[in-house]
């Protein structure tokens, strides 16, 4: 089965950068997407395409792909940014989606 | 703004089938070329992408859970459904709905559905 590896959890004080990877082999040839879900909140979409940002999504928040890793970055982390992260790839293979089992983002 | 809302019993006994719907608000289901998904999310654990139907109506499973998964359309109510069959306690999650492929753009603020007797 498809999996993507992450992180359970990163910590980071505010006003530092946060990376959240998500990894599984040569997944710099797929597409990935990232959510951030608040604590009791529905997912939202924050990176699409590796490194687009939908609108309303701070500049703070940037993505990259390549090779082994995708990457979410978020600088200047405040503590808004406390959340869970989830990376997700559509699987062509299968014709399904995949999420990654999610990075915990603590803002100490 | 796409607005989705689920709605459906949330407390459905062992061995029956759990039913789900979704409706759609502010586009029209059958005007574009969508996907509509549902995921679910067991208590403190991560996302599980379940399905998701094209506005032909042809539809994609995730192969753990297709044996026990139906995903409906229906355009002239703007809505689309989710049936899970001979449901156990390992079912009890909160389901959402969502929109898009090959991401999610828009989701519903989800249901919590318990499978209890």
């Amino acid at each position: 089965s498809y999996v993507l590896t992450q992180p359970p959890s990163v910590s980071v004080a505010p006003g530092n950068t946060a990376s959240i990877t998500c990894g599984r082999d040569n997944i710099g040839s797929k597409s990935v997407h990232w959510y951030q879900q608040r604590s009791g909140q529905a997912p939202v979409l924050v990176m699409y395409y590796d490194s687009d940002r939908p609108s309303g999504i701070p500049e703070r928040f940037s993505g990259s792909n390549s090779g082994n890793t995708a990457t979410l970055t978020i600088s200047r982390v405040e503590a808004g940014d406390e959340a869970d992260y989830y990376c997700q790839v559509w699987d062509s293979g299968n014709n399904h989606v995949v999420f990654g089992g999610g990075t915990k983002l603590t803002v100490l | 703004q796409v607005q989705l809302q689920e709605s459906g019993p949330g407390l459905v006994k062992p061995s029956q089938t759990l039913s789900l719907t979704c409706t759609v608000s502010r586009v029209s289901i059958s005007g574009g070329r969508y996907y509509w998904s549902w995921i679910r999310q067991p208590a403190g654990k991560g996302l599980e992408w379940i399905g998701r139907i094209f506005t032909s109506g042809s539809t994609n499973y995730n192969p753990s859970l297709k044996s026990r998964v139906t995903i409906s359309v229906d355009t002239s109510k703007n809505q689309f459904s989710l049936n899970l069959s001979s449901v156990t306690a390992a079912d009890t999650a909160v389901y959402y709905c969502a929109r898009g492929y090959p991401f999610l753009d828009y989701w519903g603020q989800g249901t919590l559905v318990t499978v209890s007797s």
